[in-house]
């Protein structure tokens, strides 16, 4: 059974820095690997979709890597905003199953 | 293009009450999905529909929740009765092609957010 797990759980850095989230998961055998943003009281909005063939993926002042042979995805954010404050969820579709598996997040707060 | 739509956008009910949500998905998605998300942390599906069949409801508690997608387009979900540990978000979410798909990325409703007392 494919389980994601998200560190830390909770993050707090001044405007400006640049900063890194975590997602790692235990079947390497998936088909994507998706970052969501979900902000509070709303839906999630889709920010990073990267394929099983690819090594990153980038938006902006986002980057998402992916790394499969050790489970592991980091969402890479350049020159944090207090707009960035969200809660940020990373998400797997295993290879033996159509659905996605999703982690249970990092809740970031960017103090200006 | 218009996003996937929910209602209501929140529901407060008592104990053993019944209560249904709706959703509508972006125009010619083919998959629909409900999920589950309770207070920190992730989404949990529980149902999923290939136009208005049903490819997997394992994790849908088939004595209290049930769902339909009968002309393929929109879905309901229904909770009877309802109980305390059913408190949670419930989010709905489409996608283009087939459920199977390599690379089938799934967009959001807003959710619904059900409180039982």
């Amino acid at each position: 059974k494919q389980e994601v797990t998200q560190i830390p759980a909770a993050l707090s850095v001044p405007e400006g820095e640049n900063l890194v989230l975590n997602c790692s998961f235990t079947d390497s055998a998936i088909y994507n690997l998706q970052w969501f943003r979900q902000d509070p009281g709303k839906g999630l909005t889709s920010l990073l979709l990267i394929q099983s063939s690819q090594r990153e993926q980038t938006s902006g002042r986002l980057n998402a890597s992916l790394d499969k042979s050790s489970g592991r995805s980091t969402l890479y954010i350049a020159a944090s905003q207090p707009g960035d404050s969200a809660t940020y969820l990373c998400a797997v579709r295993p290879g033996s199953a159509r659905q996605l598996t999703f982690g249970s997040g990092t809740q970031l707060t960017v103090l200006p | 293009e218009a996003g996937v739509a929910q209602s209501p956008r929140y529901k407060i009910i008592e104990k053993r009450q019944s209560v249904a949500f709706w959703c509508n998905p972006i125009s010619g998605h083919a998959t629909l999905y409900w999920y589950q998300q309770i207070l920190g942390q992730g989404p949990k599906l529980l149902i999923q529909f290939q136009n208005n069949g049903v490819v997997d409801d394992s994790q849908l508690p088939k004595d209290r929740f049930s769902a339909e997608r009968l002309k393929g387009v929109d879905s309901t979900l229904k909770i009877q009765p309802a109980k305390l540990e059913d408190s949670a978000v419930y989010l709905c979410a489409s996608s283009h092609g087939l459920a199977g798909g390599h690379n089938n990325e799934q967009f959001f409703g807003p959710g619904t957010r059900l409180t039982v007392l």
